[in-house]
């Protein structure tokens, strides 16, 4: 069953911009991770956060987890076209191996 | 790299058909995992499999079932394809453990 919630369901941005796209959880986990999709093609690994940490960097990404609230970001900076995609959080559940994911939120980023 | 590959791309298939998806990893990992994606309903989880020969129903088993003979390969088997499942079928592995996990390029199927 789906367990992240992703928003929004769609965003433009001009390139140059940044991107920020939440996701939220119902049930504790172990850690999140995040995902890109290419139109037509699988999955992607982008970033994994665990429970005890609060924020994390790969490159232009910064992806953060408040536990509390249950929800993470994650924070595209200086999009280029290339990071035109759609991108899923997935949640790693503590008491099995089962990633859920969310129904994704689509970037467009215009020239 | 991990390398997780499926055997075809795009598959056309007839109503009733028997379908045989292939999904093969090169990184020994334990887990495989079918998934359907759907426009707007994000990636639902078909079948997995924790180890050979071994396997879990997912949110939407109903018309499929897998094999796991090596570790290696994981088959989804629609018995007598329908319409409905017409959609995009990706597969993927992962080692034991809270990781990453790996996927392939995605199978899109139509029934016709």
């Amino acid at each position: 069953s789906q367990q992240g919630e992703e928003d929004p369901q769609a965003l433009s941005i001009q390139e140059g911009e940044n991107a920020t796209m939440n996701c939220s959880y119902k049930t504790s986990i172990n850690n999140l991770q995040w995902y890109r999709q290419n139109s037509g093609r699988g999955l992607v690994h982008l970033i994994l956060i665990r429970s005890n940490e609060r924020e994390k960097h790969s490159g232009r990404l910064r992806v953060t987890l408040d536990t509390s609230k249950k929800s993470s970001s994650l924070l595209i900076t200086a999009s280029r076209a290339a990071d035109t995609a759609s991108y899923f959080c997935a949640t790693d559940a503590n008491d099995d191996y089962k990633l859920s994911f969310g129904a994704g939120t689509t970037v467009t980023v215009r020239a | 790299d991990v390398k997780v590959t499926q055997s075809s791309r795009y598959l056309v298939k007839r109503t009733g058909e028997k379908v045989f998806l292939e999904c093969v990893q090169d990184m020994d990992h334990e887990n495989m995992f079918w998934y359907r994606q759907d426009p707007g309903l994000g990636l639902r989880l078909i079948y997995f499999s924790y180890d050979v020969k071994m396997k879990e129903k997912g949110d939407i088993p109903e018309g499929y079932s897998v094999s796991r003979e090596k570790k290696e390969r994981f088959s989804l088997i629609l018995e007598s394809a329908s319409t409905n499942q017409t959609s995009m079928y990706l597969c993927a592995s992962r080692p034991g453990g809270y990781n990453e996990q790996f996927f392939g390029p995605g199978t899109r199927l139509t029934v016709l």
